[in-house]
């Protein structure tokens, strides 16, 4: 298995770019998530599903869309990237609710 | 609104040093309290999950427990490969598909 991967590792975008970050598991796991992870205020939840088709809001998901098409993939979408987007990125996923997820490597994503 | 305030920010420990490491939370609800472990530049490892006042986990030199408004997570002999972010976090009954975690506590651990 490989887990939770995501793509690409580092990203620097522009400011009013637009992107999608992937992120995919291989474990049939029907809860997914994305998280930013900025210095000192530890991870916060932008979006999360509890399965394929179903998406829900978490604590800052302003700027951000998703889809959850597939139990796989869980496409994060930065419709026009600020600077306050500047962050470390984290995918995760888990068999059915938001315990003892298993977290993705990161994306690393640099607005200027 | 589900809060978790972790201390120290940073500790640093000679190896073998025991210490202990705090979690504070306000919950509507305590459905489960989370701890991590977080190494530099790679994402967070699930450790343990407590539900109730009371309850303890142990996996190699790491205890957590758990009373009604915090958690410790205890490390006892550390060594320098215990060094690492551990992050604390919190699943409340109104937000039951959600965790709000931590800021973290940097534990380094030397030689």
């Amino acid at each position: 298995n490989a887990g939770v991967t995501q793509t690409p590792k580092f990203q620097v975008l522009k400011t009013g770019q637009s992107m999608t970050l992937q992120c995919a598991q291989d474990m049939n796991h029907e809860y997914m998530s994305w998280y930013r992870q900025d210095p000192g205020m530890g991870l916060r939840l932008i979006h999360y599903s509890v399965g394929a088709g179903i998406t829900d809001q978490g604590e800052v998901p302003n700027g951000y869309n998703v889809s959850r098409s597939t139990t796989e993939d869980f496409p994060l979408r930065l419709l026009s990237a600020a600077p306050s987007q500047t962050s470390v990125y984290f995918c995760a996923s888990s068999p059915q609710g938001p315990e003892e997820q298993y977290f993705g490597p990161g994306t690393r994503l640099t607005v200027t | 609104e589900d809060q978790v305030t972790q201390s120290p920010e940073a500790l640093r420990l000679q190896e073998g040093e025991s210490s202990s490491l705090n979690c504070s939370y306000t919950v509507s609800g305590l459905r489960g309290l989370f701890w991590y472990r977080q190494d530099p530049g790679k994402g967070p490892e699930f450790l343990f999950t407590l539900y109730s006042a009371g309850e303890e986990k142990e996996k190699e030199r790491l205890k957590a427990t758990l009373t009604k408004k915090e958690s410790f997570l205890h490390i006892t002999a550390p060594k320098p490969e215990d060094s690492a972010t551990y992050l604390c976090a919190v699943q409340g009954e109104w937000g039951a598909q959600k965790l709000v975690f931590g800021q973290g506590t940097r534990l380094t651990i030397n030689p």
